[in-house]
Formats: C-alpha cells, structure tokens, sequence
C-alpha cells in the first residue's frame, strides 16, 4: 500500500487561508468517504482534527473543514493563527482487511 | 475522559524483540479497536496493526510487519500489548498506542514512547 501524496510545506501569512492537498487513487481515496486529518505539534502525538472527509471532532475549531473531489482530498484552514503551524497527516481507509493508509505529512508555517 | 500510556524499554539490541505495554485509564478496553502506530525520527506515520477487543480478539497487521508483530490485549488489566520480532535500526522510532475506529480514523492517541534499537 502506497502513502498518499501531500505537499511538504505550505505557508500563508496570519488571517489567511491556506489547503493541503491528500493524493490518492481510486482504492482508497477516491474509493471511499473515509478520510481523516491529524495534526501533529512538534515533539507530541497527532490529533484528529477532520473524519468522514468533513466531520469535525468536538472541541476543534471551525476554522478547519475538509473535502473530497475524486481521488483527493483536502483540508483548509481558514484564518490562518500561528498555534496552527504544525505538520498534518492524512489518512484513507483502503478497503476490505487493509489498513489505513497515512499521507507523507505537510509542515505548515505561519509567516 | 480515555487516557493512552505507552510503556516498555527504550533501548533494544539489533535481533531481539521490542516489546511494549499500552494502559487505558477512563473507560473499559472492551468493545474497541486498539493500535499501534510509529514514527521514525524525522519521517511519516506508519499504522502497524490493532486488535478487536471483542469476543474474537480479531487482528489485523501491516503486511509489511505482519512475518514479525503480534499484538494482544489483557481485559483484566485494561492494557495492550505490541511484540516486534527481528528488530533492526530501521525499527528505532516513536511508538503509540491508540484507540481507532476500525481502519477509518484514529480517535485518541497516547503521548508515545521512543524505541532505539541499538547495540
């Protein structure tokens, strides 16, 4: 099972919006409505921040939504702050008995 | 609120297994997915496996690990468990336990721990 593709950086100055790209193919993300979104602060453990592609978990802000067009994914953050500068995660269910599968990870900077 | 803490030696010779301890604080193991996941120094996450603590225990475990995990779980204890077998350099990483729905989200995640494997 291949990782999916995100950017490794993106960046954007406070206030503004910016969104992370999720690559897959059709067996996992385009396959199915099962992407999640982690955000992972430098030294600690990721957290989830979108599910279901567009669910948001309570607790976490409405600055972020996600969303799916075929086989990607995205995840924006609106009103960039800088405690959002973290490293984000997606991960697609596969199919079947496989397990998820995590994308290579995108480091957002806050300018 | 669920609480994840993962426990077990920092260091492991090359050839030998890896062997840690997940303990659940705040509600019961049973009826749940339980994983682990790593992540190198450095590098992306990789979802090693989890187990159904459901009345048949079923596993699921990454292909590319599956030959060397086994991954159990102690009700009475409200823990989990990960052995990796055959560990080499290429296992040093930070190691966490979590609770997940299936294989579509991980819920809740323990702080990690970091396993070098060294001589």
């Amino acid at each position: 099972q291949s990782a999916l593709t995100q950017p490794a950086s993106v960046s954007g100055s406070p206030g503004q919006s910016i969104t992370i790209s999720c690559a897959g193919t059709s067996s996992d993300v385009g396959g199915y409505d099962y992407v999640s979104w982690y955000q992972q602060d430098p030294g600690k453990a990721p957290k989830v921040v979108i599910y279901d592609v567009s669910k948001r978990p309570s607790g976490v802000s409405n600055r972020f939504s996600g969303s799916k067009s075929g086989n990607t994914a995205s995840l924006t953050i609106s009103g960039l702050q800088a405690d959002d500068e973290a490293d984000y995660y997606c991960c697609s269910y596969a199919g079947g008995k496989t397990l998820g599968v995590f994308g290579t990870g995108t480091k957002v900077t806050v300018l | 609120q669920v609480q994840l803490q993962e426990s077990g030696p920092g260091l492991v010779k090359p050839s030998e297994t890896l062997s840690l301890t997940c303990t659940v604080s705040g509600d019961s193991i049973s009826g749940y997915y339980w994983s682990w996941i790593r992540q190198p120094p450095g590098k992306g996450l990789e979802w090693i496996g989890y187990i159904y603590n459901s009345g048949s225990g079923s596993t699921n475990y990454n292909p590319s690990l599956k030959s060397r995990v086994t991954i159990s779980v102690d009700t009475s204890k409200n823990q989990f468990f990960l052995k990796l077998s055959s560990v080499t350099a290429a296992d040093t990483a930070v190691y966490y336990c979590a609770r997940n729905r299936g294989d579509t989200m991980i819920q809740i995640w323990g702080q990690g721990t970091l396993v070098t494997v060294s001589s």
